[in-house]
């Protein structure tokens, strides 16, 4: 069974920096593209950024976020820097590119 | 970018009843190499993370009730909901895989009449 499961997020004041992981288990985690989608509260679902073998990343946070991977602890990462209040959402990591699987999300609170 | 656009934004249908939601994408999501539409569809009930209903425009995923039926192609789809149950009332997005930036569309709710 794949799972999922994040953790990292928080409170952090505007500029300031978190660094969220996503830990699976229940797939080959190297040969899988994984991405990150977030939801601003009552809003929608918004692409981040995505890892399949190349990076990329939505408009609004390329330069301030990094997605990167360990396939030895099978786990995605992604760092957020310069962080704005905009930036406040669930953010859920997701298996490959039609993101078939889903973790639960971590909340992240960018306030002053 | 590839905009999605949902339509309706909600809709209350009654209780075995059919249940229809349309999106619309800016820009054709059909590959010439592979003759596929990079069309997902997602459910979404609160407090829940999405859950991924179909793929390809119209395969249902394993375990995915078959009152569920995706169609469509180019830049027209729509996500049918056969007979409504109880259990339906969810948001649903679409979402194109097709080219970066991926984008979803704004999300229809469903509700009982």
């Amino acid at each position: 069974e794949v799972q999922l499961e994040e953790s990292g997020g928080g409170l952090v004041k505007p500029g300031g920096s978190l660094r969220l992981s996503c830990a699976t288990s229940g797939l080959i985690f190297s040969n899988t593209w994984m991405s990150w989608v977030r939801q601003a509260p009552g809003k929608g679902l918004e692409w981040v950024a995505t890892d399949g073998g190349t990076t990329e990343y939505a408009a609004p946070v390329k330069g301030r976020f990094t997605i990167s991977r360990d396939d030895s602890k099978n786990t995605l990462y992604l760092q957020m820097n310069s962080l704005k209040t905009e930036d406040t959402a669930v953010y859920y990591c997701a298996t490959n590119s039609i993101a078939d699987y889903w973790g639960q999300g971590t909340l992240v609170t960018v306030s002053s | 970018d590839i905009v999605m656009t949902q339509s309706p934004d909600s809709l209350a249908v009654s209780l075995g009843e059919r249940a229809t939601i349309n999106c619309k994408s800016s820009q054709s999501v059909l590959s010439n190499s592979n003759n596929k539409n990079y069309l997902a569809w997602y459910q979404q009930k609160p407090g829940q993370p999405p859950k991924l209903l179909i793929h390809w425009a119209s395969t249902r995923e394993s375990g995915v009730p078959d009152r569920f039926s995706g169609s469509g192609s180019g830049t027209d789809f729509t996500l049918t909901i056969t007979s409504l149950q109880a259990e339906d009332v969810a948001v649903y997005y679409c979402h194109q895989y097709y080219t970066t930036p991926r984008t979803f569309g704004q999300g229809t709710k469903v509700e009982i009449k």
